[in-house]
């Protein structure tokens, strides 16, 4: 079945690269996204990245993409405060009406 | 930057009552979703919507109902709300299908339920 799997939770240094990784198993998702939610608001879409593609850039944010591993990492560099969220992966299920699987969220508190 | 509104953004309301959680988009989407989700946890769908006249269940089963009469509004009701109703519930909106990035759905900024 579908699954996405995240570790719960990264702290890191202001001024630090944040890494943080997802693991999903539907090796026909089409697309793979990062999501970013604050406290008390919905999700915002950060970037995404089609599965043919291994890598994409898009200012502090590099998302990396090994699809033999199933594997997504999203990189965020020189991390600032403003940066502490949950930050969810999420697949698109090839079945059905094109639904997104998310992830459970990776908490990242950044300290100074 | 996507248009896509949820109202009321805070409900507290005593067991029994029925309730309306409203979910409106401009973009003129055809797919629309309801998921709930609890503090820190992970999104569960509860409901999406195709287009108009067209209404699904979703993974996480619910006691809430869905209408989609037109195709910028996608309200749920619940009948009667109980305490185990207490969550947030997030309205997201899909242009088509996945393709160049059209797969992305776009989210409102939830709605915070309390039953007591």
């Amino acid at each position: 079945g579908e699954d996405v799997e995240q570790s719960l939770f990264l702290s890191v240094r202001e001024g630090d690269s944040s890494v943080i990784n997802c693991t999903y198993t539907d090796s026909s998702s089409t697309y793979l996204y990062w999501y970013k939610q604050e406290p008390g608001a919905g999700l915002q879409l950060l970037t995404y990245i089609f599965s043919n593609m291994d890598m994409k850039q898009d200012q502090r944010l590099t998302v990396l993409l090994n699809k033999k591993d199933k594997h997504l990492s999203l990189r965020i560099a020189d991390t600032q405060t403003g940066d502490s969220a949950i930050y969810f992966c999420a697949e698109t299920f090839s079945g059905g009406y094109n639904k997104l699987i998310f992830g459970a969220g990776t908490r990242l508190a950044v300290h100074p | 930057e996507a248009d896509i509104y949820q109202t009321p953004r805070y409900l507290v309301i005593g067991t029994g009552k029925k309730i309306t959680l409203e979910c409106s988009q401009t973009m003129g989407h055809d797919k629309m979703y309801w998921y709930q989700q609890d503090p820190g946890m992970e999104l569960h769908l509860i409901h999406y919507s195709y287009g108009v006249n067209s209404t699904e269940k979703g993974d996480l089963s619910s006691e809430s109902t869905v209408s989609r009469i037109r195709t910028e509004h996608f309200p749920l009701t619940l009948e009667s709300a109980r305490p185990s109703h207490t969550s947030q519930y997030l309205c997201a909106s899909q242009q088509g299908g996945v393709s160049g990035g059209s797969g992305t759905q776009y989210f409102g900024p939830g709605t915070r339920l309390l039953v007591l």
